[in-house]
């Protein structure tokens, strides 16, 4: 099955941007959804079919790829911000889920 | 407004079964999928796998070797909810468990947190 590789954990000072990255075996033309967990929390959904944001998620959060490697970016990164992201994507063939390790962001 | 809603904390002794809960409201429940995910310990989420609610089908995911034979998805569409039956607990089954809605995972129940010890 695929694999999605994210970095264990990025920094960014308060509203700066930062990009989180997904690296997969093959993206085969399609974007990772992208997850926000806080602590003691459900996951969120902030970037769902390559670049859209559902209801409530504000625009400084935006998603993009270019190759294998997704990315989600954080335009001028807010305290609230800080949190664990997940991308995600259907398998080959859409019969598995893969998640990605997980980004713990840390908002200086 | 959408909400799934997870039935509360388990203590369960190895061996023992639990059922964990997923009730849905606020919108069709029919229209669609629910999946369901587990997150040990500050560890990273895993796709157990999802069941189709129009059918009843369910998918368990191909590489949870974890949980593979002891896991069962299964629904009560008269009352909108979703069921995650894992039988022969073992101490490393503990960790909370999630559902989510479709193919996106737009919408999260809050979390089950199973503890399985003696």
């Amino acid at each position: 099955s695929s694999e999605l590789t994210q970095d264990p954990a990025v920094s960014v000072a308060l509203g700066q941007t930062i990009r989180i990255t997904c690296q997969a075996d093959s993206l085969r033309s399609e974007s990772p959804n992208w997850y926000q967990q806080k602590p003691g929390q459900a996951p969120l959904l902030v970037i769902f079919r390559k670049n859209k944001r559902p209801s409530g998620i504000p625009d400084r959060f935006s998603g993009s790829s270019s190759g294998d490697t997704a990315s989600l970016t954080i335009t001028g990164a807010q305290a609230e911000d800080e949190a664990d992201y997940y991308c995600s994507l259907r398998d080959r063939g859409d019969t598995n889920v893969v998640f990605g390790g997980g980004t713990k962001l840390t908002v200086l | 407004q959408v909400q799934l809603v997870q039935s509360g904390s388990e203590l369960k002794r190895p061996g023992a079964s639990v059922k964990i809960s997923c009730k849905a409201s606020g919108y069709t429940f029919t229209s669609y999928g629910l999946n369901w995910m587990r997150q040990a310990p500050g560890q990273g989420l895993q796709w157990m796998g999802w069941i189709n609610t129009k059918t009843g089908t369910p998918t368990y995911a191909q590489d949870f070797q974890d949980f593979i034979g002891r896991s069962v998805f299964s629904l009560d569409t008269s009352v909108g909810t979703a069921y995650l039956l894992i039988s022969s607990l073992k101490a490393e089954d503990s960790g909370t468990f999630f559902c989510a809605r479709g193919d996106y995972l737009d919408y999260w129940g809050q979390g089950t947190l199973v503890t399985v010890s003696s």
